[in-house]
């Protein structure tokens, strides 16, 4: 079974300060790439996602994740957060099932400090 | 509605008791999911409807949880006889359907406290 693991759990940064947040998944096959966001009392949100063509996928809010095929990876980048960037962040993978059965990292809390 | 609607909002329910969470999808959304979200932890997948039919039901944990889409709109997730590690956040989710291009519209979530 596919499995994703998110290696950052909290993340601190000032305004303006890039943001690299980690993501590898396990499985040997096809799969499709998401990033979820959750904002404080708010519900999950698509950042952005993957599925095929170019590795390179920009999201909302400036937000843009390279799926890396080889290293089983799909890291989220920014170049400058800010501070209602803070929010917990969600990778997560599907396999092409037929349906849109994500499987989910166990999430970073990202603090932006002003 | 606009979203995805969850009700309730909280839940406390007392060890032994039964409890019913509601979801109402967007309209005309054809799938829905139900995701278990433990405190600290990523959602984890229960079970999957496709309009009535419930087509995978692999992640309910126990025979304690039932769930079910009798007019392929509204759903409820049953918990029987609930016990303390029942207690998180159970979200719903629903797509159009049809196409894995699709993305999913998550409610806010029922937060279930066990006592």
């Amino acid at each position: 079974a596919q499995s994703v693991s998110q290696h950052n759990h909290h993340v601190i940064l000032s305004e303006a300060a890039s943001l690299e947040l980690g993501c590898n998944y396990s499985y040997g096959g096809t799969v499709n790439l998401f990033w979820y966001v959750q904002y404080p009392g708010q519900h999950l949100q698509l950042l952005l996602k993957y599925f095929s063509g170019d590795p390179l996928v920009k999201g909302i809010k400036g937000f843009e994740a390279e799926f890396i095929k080889s290293k089983f990876s799909f890291n989220l980048r920014k170049p400058s957060v800010q501070w209602s960037d803070t929010a917990e962040y969600f990778c997560a993978v599907t396999t092409n099932t037929g349906f849109q059965k994500l499987v989910f990292g166990t999430g970073t809390r990202l603090l932006v400090s002003p | 509605g606009a979203g995805v609607s969850q009700s309730p909002r909280y839940k406390v329910a007392k060890r032994g008791q039964d409890v019913a969470l509601r979801c109402d999808p967007i309209s005309g959304h054809v799938s829905l999911f139900w995701y278990q979200q433990a405190l600290g932890q990523g959602p984890e997948f229960l079970t999957y409807f496709q309009n009535e039919a419930q087509l995978d039901k692999s992640g309910l944990p126990s025979d304690r949880f039932f769930a079910e889409r009798p007019e392929g709109s509204v759903s409820t997730l049953k918990i029987q006889r609930t016990q303390q590690e029942d207690s998180a956040v159970y979200l719903c989710a629903s797509f159009v359907g049809g196409s894995t291009n699709e993305k999913l519209f998550f409610g806010s979530g029922t937060q279930l406290s066990v006592l």
